[in-house]
């Protein structure tokens, strides 16, 4: 695709909910990361991929969060039991291969709010 | 530990003057060093990367950046600034010894009076 794309762009769900948030890299790319940003702890890390496999997921704030992706392409960042310090935006970003100095291209991102 | 130090929040200047944003890192080695912009509801943008050679890089929008191994600084700069400038700047090192992951400042917003 000409961007990476993210959906929902918007997410509202009650405390306890489990939301998904999908993430297309573009075309070709093989590395993905998701970042958090929120207002008390800016834009922090949360894992990455090459390929399939995740070598990365020291980000991840605790075990209700999850992420996969499959045929090297779509990923998918899960919250189980949402909490309200979880509400952030979500950012995906791709990359050619994973190399250093590399351009990470970021898409639009997922708000996510838990009441 | 790696770290990414933007001393100023927020930033407001009148349209034409000129602009420089500060950051400052932590890096055992040759860091790999991003400039990004956040316009509001959008997603990041590079502005300029450096990772090597010529310490002055060009970017996108009219932006520079110099990269002074010696104050660890890599301060974004513009002669001339528009009022479609008016965004969140990040800047960010690349963690090369952390599968390239991004490590970034607090940010700073930039607000530009007509």
């Amino acid at each position: 695709g000409a961007g990476v794309s993210q959906s929902p762009s918007n997410k509202v769900t009650e405390k306890g909910k489990d939301v998904e948030l999908r993430c297309d890299p573009i075309s070709g790319h093989t590395a993905l990361y998701w970042y958090r940003q929120s207002l008390g702890q800016g834009l922090e890390f949360l894992i990455y991929f090459q390929g399939n496999s995740a070598p990365d997921k020291s980000g991840l704030p605790s075990d209700r969060f999850s992420a996969e992706r499959t045929g090297g392409s779509v990923s998918t960042l899960t919250i189980q039991r949402t909490q309200q310090e979880d509400s952030a935006v979500y950012l995906c970003a791709s990359i050619v291969a994973g190399g250093p100095g590399e351009t990470q291209y970021f898409g639009p991102g997922t708000r996510l709010l838990v009441l | 530990a790696q770290s990414v130090t933007q001393p100023d929040i927020h930033i407001t200047v009148s349209e034409g003057a000129s602009l420089e944003l500060r950051c400052n890192y932590s890096y055992g080695a040759t860091p790999y060093l991003f400039w990004y912009v956040q316009s509001p509801g959008q997603g990041l943008q590079l502005l300029l990367k450096y990772f090597s050679g010529d310490t002055l890089v060009q970017g996108i929008k009219g932006f520079e950046a110099e990269f002074k191994r010696s104050q660890s600084s890599f301060n974004l700069r513009k002669p001339s600034v528009h009022w479609s400038d008016a965004a969140e700047y990040f800047c960010a090192v690349g963690a090369a010894g952390g599968y390239n992951k991004l490590i970034f400042g607090a940010g700073t917003r930039l607000a530009v009076h007509p």
